[in-house]
Order: structure tokens, then sequence, then C-alpha cells
């Protein structure tokens, strides 16, 4: 069975400051990967994905992530953080032997602080 | 226009009672999912359909039951609710069941059960 893990469920940041959130995966397959973000009282929208292609991913809002299988980590980083990015982040995995249903990992709420 | 809309947005009720959340998605998706979010924010799948034959049915107990009256719509009826059945629960789509497809998901219903 596939499994995410994301490291530190609050991260709170200074707004200018590196935005940097951790997610390792579980997979016995080649694994696709998702980064959502989650604002307050709303549904859950896509930030990018990793699909086998390019390791590095660019997303929306200046955020990216790089899968690194070596270490079986897709961590999202955006150099600059705004106060906009106050949200919860979830990282998921596609599960291609079960209906292309989503595992998620267990959030990050991101603060930021001016 | 919305993309996937649910209603209502808020549901409270008392236990034993039986309730309804309907979702309607409008992007021509064929696959349409539930998802619960629970009080910590840990989001889980529950079921998904296809072209409006179930495909994934998680551990979810009998008491729901959801219902595809066609490709647009998945409805998700709860019978004799429970204090654990508090809730955000959402519904998403996504073009066919191709595991690098990005799910769509709706604004969520919060249920309430006292």
């Amino acid at each position: 069975a596939q499994s995410v893990t994301q490291l530190g469920s609050h991260v709170s940041v200074s707004e200018g400051a590196l935005v940097l959130l951790r997610c390792n995966y579980s997979s016995s397959v080649p694994p696709y990967l998702f980064w959502y973000v989650q604002y307050p009282n709303q549904g859950l929208q896509l930030l990018l994905k990793y699909t086998s292609a390019a390791t590095l991913v660019k997303g929306i809002n200046g955020f990216e992530a790089e899968f690194k299988k070596s270490e079986t980590s897709f961590h999202l980083t955006k150099p600059s953080a705004h106060m906009s990015d106050a949200a919860e982040y979830f990282c998921a995995v596609s599960d291609r032997a079960a209906g292309n249903k989503l595992t998620f990992g267990g959030g990050t709420r991101v603060l930021v602080k001016p | 226009d919305t993309a996937v809309s649910q209603t209502p947005k808020y549901l409270v009720t008392q236990m034993g009672n039986d309730k309804s959340i309907k979702c309607e998605q409008n992007l021509g998706h064929d696959t349409m999912y539930w998802y619960k979010q629970d009080s910590k924010k840990f989001l889980k799948i529950m079921f998904s359909y296809n072209n409006k034959e179930l495909i994934i049915n998680e551990t979810v107990p009998n008491r729901f039951s959801p219902k595809s009256p066609d490709k647009a719509h998945l409805n998700l009826h709860i019978n004799s609710l429970e204090l654990g059945d508090s809730a955000v629960y959402f519904c998403a789509s996504s073009q066919d069941l191709v595991e690098t497809n990005e799910q769509f998901f709706g604004p969520g219903t919060r249920l309430t059960v006292l």
C-alpha cells in the first residue's frame, strides 16, 4: 500500500523567507505525487504534480517541488513567503491500482508572520 | 462558474437522523469521489464512481450510501447519523481514472452531529 508522511504539522515562516514543506512517500511502484493547498473553509486546489517527467516541478503561486527517488521525497518550496501563502498544504500519492484514489499525508499548516 | 459544487455547505443534525449531501460537477468529467476530512484535517477517500459505476468503496460503514444518477452527480446519503460522522465531506472529480489526472475538489460540506 502506498503512504505519504509530512514532517511537521505546523510551519511558521516570516514574510519573504523560504518556505520548505517536507513530504516522503512509500510506494512499491513509481509514484505519481501531488501537492494541494487548502485555504480556510475552502476545498483543495492543486499546486503541482509529478508524473515521471521532469523531477523539478513548477506549480502555481511560485511553488515548486523536487522528486528525489533516492530519498523517496517530494518536498515543496517557495523562495519568498507571502502573507497569502498561509494555508494547509497536503502531499498526496495517486494509487494506480486502486482507481486513482489519492492517499494524503497529514497536512502541514503554514503560518506567515509579517 | 463553479466547477464542483456541493449542497449544503453546512449541515447540523441530531444523532439517528438520515441526511444527504449533493455534489455536481460541470467539467464533463467521468469520475467522481467522496473524501472525509476529520477534525485533525486528515483526508481519506470514501468512494469513487466512474461513469456511474462504483470503483472504490473503502472501509466505510454501510450507513453511508453513494448514489450517482448520472456522470455529473454523486450524492452521499447517510443513515442513522452518529457523533463520529461529524467531519467535512469533500466531493471531487477527475477527467477519468488515469492516475496522473488532477482531481478538482468542491468547497466541502461541514456536517455536525449533535
